[in-house]
């Protein structure tokens, strides 16, 4: 399975902090993608990275890929409290595969 | 644009009666995706359609579970009969392009409580 998986499984910091969420996979991917989900909300997407690029940024968000060690990391600088969420990565197969998603992480980031 | 819609947002039934959940994709997407949340197996995808045409359906649990897209506004996954173990939040995404592992855009879910 290529299912990512994010670690820590939650995370409490204070607001200003920076957050630093990571995601492995298994296999080859296309692209890993990033989601924020609110507490009785849908998923809203963030960030796409492909497989060719090792950084990408936008706004207070900064992900980085590293394809030789099937990871990601998501970085969100100068947190605040309306980060607080469920983050999500999302791998995109190369053999024309679905998205898999990982379990998330739960970010609580305190006023 | 109003994002993908989708109803009921809550919905309460009890064991054996049919459930229909809706949806309605952003205009001009083509891909279409149902997904169901439950905290010990998180999200799931279902099936999900390309230009109304189902394309993977591995993920429907059981023949109890079926979906339709009659056309590219509206998608509809239907569960007969419900069971207690269906209870989740059930997700309808959609996306621009055909493949299915690029960018998709959820709507806010439909809450499914079976007693």
């Amino acid at each position: 399975s290529q299912q990512g998986e994010e670690d820590p499984q939650a995370l409490s910091i204070q607001e200003g902090e920076n957050a630093t969420m990571n995601c492995s996979y298994k296999t080859s991917i296309n692209n890993l993608q990033w989601y924020r989900q609110n507490s009785g909300r849908g998923l809203v997407h963030l960030i796409l990275i492909r497989s060719n690029e090792r950084e990408k940024h936008s706004g207070r968000l900064r992900v980085t890929l590293d394809t030789s060690k099937k990871s990601s990391s998501l970085l969100i600088t100068a947190s605040r409290a309306a980060d607080t969420a469920s983050y999500f990565c999302a791998t995109g197969g190369n053999q024309g595969g679905k998205l898999i998603f990982g379990q998330g992480t739960e970010l609580s980031v305190k006023p | 644009d109003a994002g993908v819609i989708q109803s009921p947002r809550h919905e309460v039934t009890e064991m054996g009666q049919e459930v229909t959940l809706r949806c309605k994709p952003i205009s001009g997407h083509n891909s279409l995706f149902w997904y169901r949340q439950t905290m010990m197996r998180g999200l799931e995808l279902l099936i999900y359609f390309n230009n109304n045409v189902p394309i993977d359906d591995s993920g429907m649990p059981e023949d109890r579970f079926s979906a339709k897209m009659p056309n590219a506004s509206f998608s509809t996954l239907k569960i007969q009969p419900s069971e207690p173990r269906d209870s989740a939040v059930y997700f309808c995404a959609s996306a621009l392009d055909r493949a299915a592992r690029g960018t998709q855009y959820f709507g806010p879910g439909t809450r499914l409580l079976v007693l």
